[in-house]
């Protein structure tokens, strides 16, 4: 079981805005510590999407934004195109574990 | 650009010693803005955090392997290395390094990945 909670799957057809939660608790998101979110495509490393809350680290697309608030944290895909079709990952920092933790991943479908 | 680059065997006997390092090429890894950590993937699973290490040699792991890791830095060859000790087939998974930014834990996410390395715990 992973410390941070995400749906194993979301979907949306081309051009819809995609939404995908990744849920803490009190020593984690809940503690305000930064959620970044990473993308992976099959067979190839994760690559960083958003990091601290929502900023997007250079090249990544402006249609892909996050979000935080309490105990959980939010990705965004707005106009969802084909070529997102991938695994998210989200990750933070969790105080009891003294280290990072990562989410499950949710698998994007793009219908 | 910077490059990190994991190389060990990829077949490991169950109760033995996994060993993985990773190169840096592009940077140093001396740089006090970086931390330096591995990352595992069990095939089909998420990811989990292993540990990260600073350029001083700083260690950070994560408690469910702690005892049975360590992580190192050999600031000469700009690499650092992984070893995981009495592994079982529950460890066979692609080991990434990757490079921590900032050099803070709470704040720290990972921007630059490996290409990852399967290692496969036999019996």
């Amino acid at each position: 079981q992973s410390v941070l909670t995400q749906p194993p799957s979301v979907s949306g057809a081309p051009g819809q805005r995609v939404t995908m939660s990744c849920t803490g608790t009190g020593s984690n998101i809940g503690a305000g510590y930064d959620v970044h979110w990473y993308q992976q495509f099959p067979g190839t490393a994760p690559k960083l999407l958003i990091y601290a809350n929502n900023n997007r680290p250079s090249g990544v697309p402006d249609r892909f934004s996050g979000s935080k608030s309490a105990t959980s944290a939010s990705l965004a895909i707005t106009g969802v195109q084909a070529e997102d079709e991938a695994d998210y990952y989200c990750q933070s920092y969790d105080s009891s574990l003294s280290g990072s933790v990562f989410g499950g991943g949710t698998k994007l479908t793009v219908l | 650009q910077l490059q990190l680059q994991e190389s060990g065997p990829g077949l490991v006997k169950a109760s033995e010693t996994l060993s993985l390092t990773c190169t840096v090429s592009g940077g140093s890894i001396t740089s006090s803005t970086y931390y330096w950590g591995w990352i595992r993937q069990p095939p089909g699973k998420g990811l989990q955090w292993i540990g990260t290490i600073y350029y001083s040699g700083s260690t950070y792991y994560t408690p469910s392997l702690k005892s049975r890791v360590t992580i190192s830095v050999d600031t000469s060859k700009n690499q650092f290395s992984l070893k995981l000790s009495s592994v079982t087939a529950a460890d066979t998974a692609i080991y990434y390094c990757a490079r921590g930014v900032p050099a803070v834990a709470p704040y720290t996410h990972f921007d630059y990945w490996g290409q990852g390395a399967l290692v496969t715990v036999s019996s």
